[in-house]
């Protein structure tokens, strides 16, 4: 299995520019979600899905979409990036029973200019 | 206000000594809290779940209370060794239903030869 895979790994944009990180799991998963990861603050909520079809916005959602068509994909997409936006960001994946621990991504190193 | 607070100073002990990092948090309710362990330029590992009726949970060389009247979690690792030198985050699971996880801002861990 290869968990939970990330691309790119590093990706420069200048301001107003968009693209899509992509996210893919193959431990068929039904809970999926983004979080950025910024200096001095802890992993943030972006958006979630409980399963295909499914999605909800977390703690900072502005400025992101997301779909969630297949169960092994959940890509996060940036409509028009912002310097605000730089960060690292992480993708993970769970069994949707509570009380499971989460399986990351290696993460996306994005920085706006 | 809702907060998650760990040392955010760096933890310097020498191998085979205990390490014993916390957590405290204030006007949260949790379910469930989670540790994670996270290396420079890569994903967190999930290490350790406990439960709110749970005093302790152990894992190998790893343990954890929880005390929801103190609002504190302890996380120990005995007979610490150089490749345990880490960020270690706590998480909290706030019980909506989906595991929207609370991140603290992580502590890390040097461990000394």
């Amino acid at each position: 299995n290869a968990g939970v895979t990330q691309t790119p790994k590093f990706q420069v944009l200048k301001t107003g520019q968009s693209m899509t990180l992509q996210c893919a799991q193959d431990m068929n998963h039904e809970y999926m979600s983004w979080y950025r990861q910024d200096p001095g603050m802890g992993l943030r909520l972006i958006h979630y899905s409980v399963g295909a079809g499914i999605t909800d916005q977390g703690e900072v959602p502005n400025g992101y979409n997301v779909s969630r068509s297949t169960t092994e994909d959940f890509p996060l997409r940036l409509l028009s990036a912002a310097p605000s936006q730089t960060s690292v960001y992480f993708c993970a994946s769970s069994y949707s029973m509570q009380g499971q621990g989460k399986f990351f991504g290696p993460g996306t190193r994005l920085t706006v200019l | 206000s809702q907060k998650i607070e760990q040392n955010s100073e760096a933890l310097n002990i020498q191998e085979g000594k205990t390490a014993t990092l916390t957590c405290n948090y204030t006007n949260y309710s949790p379910a469930y809290l989670q540790w994670y362990r996270q290396d420079p330029g890569r994903g967190p590992v999930f290490l350790l779940l406990i439960r709110e009726n749970e005093k302790e949970k152990r894992k190998e060389r790893l343990k954890v209370t929880f005390d929801t009247t103190l609002k504190q979690s302890l996380f120990h690792i005995t007979a610490s060794q150089p490749a345990d030198s880490a960020t270690y985050l706590c998480a909290l699971d706030i019980n909506t239903g989906f595991q929207k996880l609370v991140f603290g801002t992580g502590t890390r861990l040097l461990v000394s030869p």
